[in-house]
This record gives structure tokens, C-alpha cells and sequence, in this order.
């Protein structure tokens, strides 16, 4: 399958300042690549979806001038969490699709690791 | 009202024994995909099989099979000889052909006994 990659894969910040977080998709372009954000022994949450080249679209709930989304090519969407706080330390994990592959329908997301974000 | 509905919070199982995992879904879109995703303590999303609302015959992967109902709308996953390397979190989620977004469950936590 697709290989997604994130970095980091762990950070710890201090209260009150940003991190960036990269998802790179290594063997493909990915037009759409989706963010989640998953809490202990829960099940994902979208927070928005990156097309390349346009702004993001985020959930209802997401605060879009926290969490900056910038997906400027074809490989490469990051996330930003800005002034971060304790309550923001989660586990953040991007996917991607690969629209060049057959139906749309059929095509699964390519999940990256995932970040774990502690904030102090 | 809930895309994806996972029943089964945890369930154990015996090494070697069959497991079913339960999965209901709702949609109104005649075309969907349904899949099934492992997530090991590391937190890595493992893509483990994949269902389409017009495939005649439940899918298969390995030790893996769907049991796809489409008129009570449920797509289990049954994982067969369970090993102990099975124990994670399973997710089943599903997507619309009319839209981008998946939807995903809350999570089974399997724990296989040895």
C-alpha cells in the first residue's frame, strides 16, 4: 500500500507555543489529505479536510485559527497547533488519498503514524 | 444519528478461536465502502479489509473475513486462528460515495488470551 509518513512522531511543548506537525505522502500525490485527532481509548475525530492548493474545510467545533492547516503540494499537508495548550495534547493523525488509483470509492485512506503531542 | 455503531467496547478471545466483531451502520447513499482498520498500542491506523455496497460476496483477506448484511446494514469483521498479536483496538468506518469523509466507529478493544 501507500506510504504516509508524519513527523515528528512525539513532541513535547511548552504552554503557549506552536508546533508544527508534517504528513508527507512518499510514493504518491495526494489531492485530499485529512487530519484527525484521537483522545485515549477513543475513536478519531476529523478536525478538517486539506486540499492541496485551497484552503482547508474544518468540522464544526474546530478552531481554524488554532489549528492552521497549509496543504501547499501535492505531497505535503501541515498542521499547526498554535499556542497550544495542555488540552490540546492528544494524539494528531493524518491520511491521504490517492485519486490517480481506480474509483474514488474504492480508494481506502493511507494513514500516517501519528504525533503524539504533549503539552507541559 | 450515529454513521458507524461499534457495540462492543472490549471482547476477549482464546488463542486460535474465531472472533466476531460487530458493526452497524446508516446511510441513505446506495453506493458506500466499508472498512476495517487495526490499531496497535503504537497508534498506527493498519487498513485491514474493505467492502463495497455492491459486492455480491463478502470479502476476505487472509485470517480476516467481513460479514457483509447489507439489509440489516452490519459489516463484521471475523478474525479466524486468533494470534496473540491480534490484541489492539479495531475500527470499523465507512464512506459514502457522495461525499469525501470517513466515518469512523468508537473501537473494539480485543485482547486474545493465550
Amino acid at each position: 500500500g501507500a506510504v504516509v509518513s508524519q513527523h515528528p512522531s512525539w513532541v513535547i511543548c511548552k504552554s503557549g507555543t506552536s508546533v508544527k506537525i508534517e504528513c508527507r505522502s512518499l510514493d504518491f500525490q495526494a489531492t485530499t489529505m485529512f487530519w484527525y485527532r484521537q483522545f485515549p481509548k477513543q475513536s478519531l475525530m476529523l478536525m478538517a479536510t486539506s486540499n492541496e492548493g485551497s484552503k482547508a474545510t474544518y468540522e464544526q467545533g474546530v478552531e481554524k485559527d488554532k489549528f492552521l492547516i497549509n496543504h501547499a503540494s501535492l505531497t505535503l499537508s501541515t498542521l499547526t497547533v498554535t499556542s497550544a495548550h495542555p488540552e490540546d495534547s492528544s494524539f494528531y493523525i493524518c491520511s491521504a488519498r490517492d485519486l490517480e488509483e481506480g474509483l474514488a470509492i474504492y480508494n481506502e485512506q493511507f494513514f500516517g503514524p501519528g504525533t503524539r503531542l504533549t503539552v507541559l | 444519528a450515529q454513521k458507524i455503531t461499534q457495540t462492543q467496547p472490549g471482547m476477549f478471545v482464546q488463542e486460535k478461536e474465531a472472533v466476531t466483531l460487530d458493526c452497524t451502520y446508516d446511510t441513505s447513499d446506495p453506493s458506500y465502502g466499508l472498512f476495517w482498520y487495526k490499531q496497535p498500542s503504537s497508534g498506527e491506523m493498519i487498513f485491514l479489509i474493505y467492502q463495497g455496497s455492491y459486492d455480491q460476496q463478502n470479502a476476505t483477506e487472509g485470517r480476516y473475513s467481513l460479514n457483509f448484511q447489507k439489509a440489516r446494514k452490519s459489516a463484521n469483521l471475523v478474525i479466524s486462528a486468533s494470534q496473540l498479536g491480534d490484541s489492539a483496538m479495531y475500527f470499523c468506518a465507512m464512506r459514502e460515495d457522495t461525499g469525501n469523509q470517513f466515518y469512523f466507529g468508537t473501537g473494539t478493544s480485543l485482547t486474545v488470551i493465550p
